[in-house]
């Protein structure tokens, strides 16, 4: 089984409607993530949370907001989509952050398979 | 200008060719460099990271230039199966920020 999954992996929707994308993981990650990816601009971070009770904005929250619900549990959702939120969305998890400066102590985030969302 | 910038490519290149990738970041407090692998439609994966002294792993070999703020990542001996997007990916510790590029699209033919 898959150690990061992902519900739905295709959506689509009508402008207006609200919408929840659902991110589990198995590997017992702290930290969590979301991202979408458009075309040409490369994953972009929407929240991240580093534990249960840490929620952080990323570079383009706007429109979006987060649950979560329990370490293994990291809800994306739209409140009222609009077709501008097309996008492929993935969820990512890492282990706590290295305490050291040292590259090569950085901790890899694993991605999910990704939920391709249409907002029509 | 972006964060990270890469050449979109495509990079089509003959099995066994060589083929480079360069990629540049905006960022002077970046700490730590990375390749990601991303197939058509799927998630990106770890490719490797990338050092000042350089590093390889098999075919790949990546290297960081901080003075120029330039990453590259050269394969050598090109199989159909790399045939992907190349993710150039950047680390700020201090910001919590991993950020990047656009990908470089790599195809393989026979």
């Amino acid at each position: 089984d898959a150690d990061v999954t992902q519900t739905p992996r295709n959506r689509i929707t009508k402008t207006g409607k609200r919408i929840m994308l659902e991110c589990s993981q198995t590997k017992g990650h702290d930290r969590m993530y979301w991202y979408r990816q458009d075309p040409g601009l490369g994953l972009r971070l929407i929240y991240y949370s580093f534990d249960v009770k840490d929620i952080n904005k990323g570079e383009i929250s706007d429109g979006y907001s987060v649950s979560r619900q329990a370490q293994a549990k990291f809800s994306l959702s739209l409140e009222s989509a609009i077709p501008n939120q097309t996008a492929l969305y993935f969820c990512a998890t890492s282990d706590l952050a290295p305490t050291s400066l040292d590259s090569s102590s950085y901790n890899e985030q694993f991605f999910g398979p990704g939920t391709r969302l249409t907002v029509l | 200008r972006k964060e990270v910038e890469q050449d979109p490519g495509p990079f089509n290149v003959p099995e066994g060719a060589t083929v480079a990738f360069n990629c540049t970041y905006s960022n002077s407090a970046s700490q730590s460099f990375f390749w990601y692998r991303q197939d058509c439609r799927k998630e990106p994966k770890l490719l490797m990271s990338v050092y000042s002294s350089g590093n390889e792993d098999g075919r790949f070999t990546a290297q960081l230039n901080r003075a120029s703020q330039y990453i590259s990542l050269l394969i050598r001996d090109s199989k159909l199966s790399d045939s992907a997007t190349y993710l150039c990916v950047v680390w700020v510790g201090t910001a919590s920020k991993l950020t990047f590029g656009t990908g470089t699209r790599l195809q393989v033919t026979l």
